[in-house]
C-alpha cells in the first residue's frame, strides 16, 4: 500500500519562514493536501489543489508539489503556527493516505 | 455554517463492535459534490483514513480495515455512521468525521471536521 513520509518535528524563529515536505508514490501526478493541527483540537485544513486555501487561512501558508513531493511554506511564522502538520492524498484506488506528521515549533 | 457531531459510546469491550454515528447540519448529506468520511487518531499519534462514503451508499474503506469497516448513511436523517467489529485496545482512537471534497481529480480534502469522539476500547 502506499504511504508518505514526513520529517518528525521543525523549528522556525519567529517571523522566519519554514518549508515541510511530504514524500510519496500517491503524489505522482496529484497535489497534496495540508492540515494544521494544535493540541487537543480537530485538524485544519490550510492547503488544497495547487495552492488554495480555504476562506480564513492567512496567506502566510502556501503549498506546491512536484513529482513525488510536496511542501508546505510558513513565510513570517507566527506564535500560533506552532501545531503538528499532517499532509494527504489519494491514490489511485481511492484510499486517502496521511504522513505522519510533522511538529513545527515556533522559538 | 457547516457542523459535524460524532455520537456514540465512549467505552466499547475488546471484541465487540464500535459504532459512532455522525450528524450533519448546515449542509444536506447528499450534496452531489461531497463524500463523506471517518478518520481515527490513536492517542499521541497521527491519523488514519477509515473510509469514505457517498449518498448514494458508494463506499471506499482503508484496506488495512476492510472486513471490519461499515459504513452507511440515513439520508432522511442527514447522517452517517460507522461499525467497526472486533475491537482491540489498537482501535482506542479520537473518531472524527469529516466533508470530503476534491479539487479536480487531482487533489482531495477534508474541509469540515467534527470535534472528535474518544473511544477506548477496554474491559
Amino acid at each position: 500500500s502506499s504511504e508518505l513520509t514526513q520529517d518528525p518535528g521543525v523549528s522556525v524563529a519567529l517571523g522566519q519562514t519554514v518549508t515541510i515536505t511530504c514524500r510519496g508514490d500517491s503524489l505522482t501526478g496529484k497535489y497534496g493536501t495540508w492540515y494544521q493541527q494544535r493540541p487537543g483540537q480537530a485538524p485544519l485544513l490550510v492547503i488544497y489543489g495547487q495552492n488554495n486555501r480555504p476562506s480564513g487561512i492567512p496567506d502566510r501558508f502556501s503549498g506546491s508539489t512536484s513529482g513525488t513531493t510536496a511542501s508546505l511554506t510558513i513565510t513570517a511564522a507566527q506564535a500560533e503556527d506552532e501545531a503538528d502538520y499532517y499532509c494527504h492524498s489519494r491514490d489511485n484506488y481511492g484510499q486517502n493516505i496521511f504522513g505522519p506528521g510533522t511538529k513545527v515549533t515556533v522559538l | 455554517h457547516l457542523q459535524l457531531q460524532e455520537s456514540g459510546p465512549g467505552l466499547v469491550k475488546p471484541s465487540e463492535t464500535l459504532s459512532l454515528t455522525c450528524t450533519v447540519s448546515g449542509d444536506s448529506i447528499k450534496n452531489k459534490n461531497y463524500y463523506w468520511g471517518w478518520i481515527r487518531q490513536p492517542p499521541g499519534k497521527g491519523l488514519e483514513w477509515i473510509g469514505s462514503i457517498y449518498y448514494t451508499g458508494t463506499t471506499y474503506e482503508n484496506e488495512s480495515l476492510k472486513g471490519r469497516v461499515t459504513l452507511s448513511v440515513d439520508t432522511s436523517k442527514n447522517q452517517m455512521s460507522l461499525k467497526l467489529t472486533s475491537v482491540t485496545a489498537a482501535d482506542t482512537a479520537t473518531y472524527y468525521c469529516a466533508r470530503r471534497g476534491t479539487s479536480g481529480i487531482s487533489s482531495a480534502y477534508f474541509d469540515f471536521w467534527g470535534q472528535g469522539s474518544l473511544v477506548a476500547v477496554s474491559s
